[in-house]
């Protein structure tokens, strides 16, 4: 069936470094996709969003890529830090529809 | 303060009881959105609310009534809870079917 995943459950970076969070998708109707982060106890945080007629979106120390040929998304952090440790979702959103599917998530662990 | 808020934010109940999670917001936001959190699984919707009085299936919505009889209201009622439901309920709303502003989620177990 169509779904959204991550290609990594888990992810483990020292602090300073460059972090690439993936997520695949299969819908290729989707033209909507929004990256999340989820702190310990706390709902969900948008962090950065992109439309199907984009290829990159850049925010504060984020990039969200969208390669529509192979339906993947990755989320890149730089200079990632301690505050970043965080479970990170992607989500896709179907044209005219407002079901919007998550991943399951991969956990961001940032070491000192 | 402004926001999105759900109560209570911890439950304990029995199997075959009803159990009702509220969902406030302040935004006057048209959607509104109860998903379900289990580890394995990410989040899953479960009802979703396009403006007061319209409410829609989503992907897991056995189980489960809501309502809409106010813009800023949403709550989620589990009319004979089962263990399968002990889960993380989120609540969520938007202005459209862009980004979410989610609650800071309702940890329901059902014993």
């Amino acid at each position: 069936g169509e779904s959204v995943g991550l290609h990594l459950p888990t992810l483990s970076v020292q602090e300073g470094d460059n972090s690439i969070i993936n997520c695949a998708y299969s819908n290729s109707a989707s033209d909507y996709f929004i990256w999340y982060k989820q702190e310990s106890g706390k709902g969900p945080q948008f962090i950065i969003d992109i439309r199907s007629n984009m290829d990159k979106r850049q925010g504060q120390r984020v990039t969200v890529l969208l390669n529509k040929t192979v339906k993947h998304l990755s989320l890149q952090i730089a200079a990632t830090q301690p505050g970043d440790s965080a479970v990170y979702f992607c989500a896709e959103n179907h044209l005219f529809n407002n079901d919007m599917r998550f991943g399951a998530g991969t956990r961001l662990t940032v070491k000192p | 303060d402004a926001g999105i808020t759900q109560s209570p934010r911890y439950k304990i109940t029995e199997t075959g009881r009803q159990v009702t999670l509220m969902c406030h917001q302040t935004w006057s936001h048209s959607y509104m959105f109860w998903y379900r959190q289990d580890l394995g699984h990410g989040l899953r919707l479960i009802y979703y609310s396009a403006a007061a009085d319209i409410t829609d299936k989503g992907e897991v919505p056995d189980g489960y009534v809501v309502s809409r009889s106010k813009t800023e209201n949403f709550p989620l009622t589990l009319e004979s809870a089962t263990r399968s439901q002990t889960s993380v309920y989120f609540c969520a709303s938007s202005w459209n079917t862009g980004e979410l502003f989610f609650g800071e989620g309702s940890r329901l177990t059902v014993l």
